[in-house]
């Protein structure tokens, strides 16, 4: 079964600040990695999916990059704003041999942007 | 469109009663996963349908929690004598299965209490 870990837990920053956070994930038996965001009392969103060493992909102010060999991946938030509060996944999908135990989440960061 | 829907959208129950948990994918998606989310806990995955092949119950924690999909589109996972530890976020999710990206559509949710 793929670990597949997040950090940090929690982050507060205040409107305006730049972040960055960590999904580290198995490296070996590597297909793919998923970021999600997940606001309260909403579903949660899919970002990204990067299946690439050295991608790259942005979304307005959010960006995410991927190294495969090392297994983890980043994801930034450039000039942060309130409505960016939400918990980030992540989730690593390995070779399709068993699905459901190689499509892993991890436990989030939870991200509060304050005004 | 329509996205993914779930009902009910919160299920107190007693323990030891079932439940019924149902799912209405988007239409056209061959693929359907559920997973729940406990209190300060990551997704974890339960069961993924996939077209007509035998779905992947390798995340169902006990043989009380079963799932079925008719017809290839609506779901219902099925919880029998349920347990206060049953308590938790069961989120539903469909994605149109390409072999680059499985980018899943989750639904609002359904919080279930076990008193």
């Amino acid at each position: 079964i793929l670990n597949v870990e997040q950090s940090p837990q929690s982050l507060h920053v205040q409107e305006g600040d730049s972040t960055n956070f960590t999904c580290s994930f198995p490296s070996s038996n590597f297909y793919a990695l998923h970021w999600y965001r997940w606001e309260t009392a909403k579903s949660p969103e899919a970002l990204f999916v990067m299946t690439l060493n050295g991608d790259e992909k942005k979304k307005g102010r959010i960006s995410a990059t991927l190294n495969t060999k090392e297994g983890y991946s980043y994801l930034y938030i450039k000039g942060s704003q309130p409505e960016d509060s939400a918990t980030y996944l992540c989730a690593s999908l390995g070779a399709r041999v068993n699905y459901g135990q190689n499509f892993v989440f991890g436990p989030g960061t939870r991200l509060s942007v304050l005004p | 469109g329509a996205g993914v829907s779930q009902s009910p959208s919160n299920k107190v129950t007693e323990k030891g009663k079932d439940v019924e948990l149902r799912c209405d994918p988007i239409s056209g998606h061959t693929a359907l996963y559920w997973y729940r989310q406990s209190l300060g806990q990551g997704l974890e995955f339960l069961i993924y349908f996939q077209g007509n092949s035998a779905p992947d119950k390798s995340g169902l924690p006990s043989d009380r929690f079963s799932a079925e999909r008719t017809g290839g589109s609506v779901s219902t996972l099925t919880i029998q004598r349920t347990q206060q530890e049953d308590s938790a976020v069961y989120l539903c999710a469909s994605s149109f299965r390409t072999e680059e990206t499985d980018t899943q559509y989750f639904g609002p949710g359904t919080r279930l209490t076990v008193l």
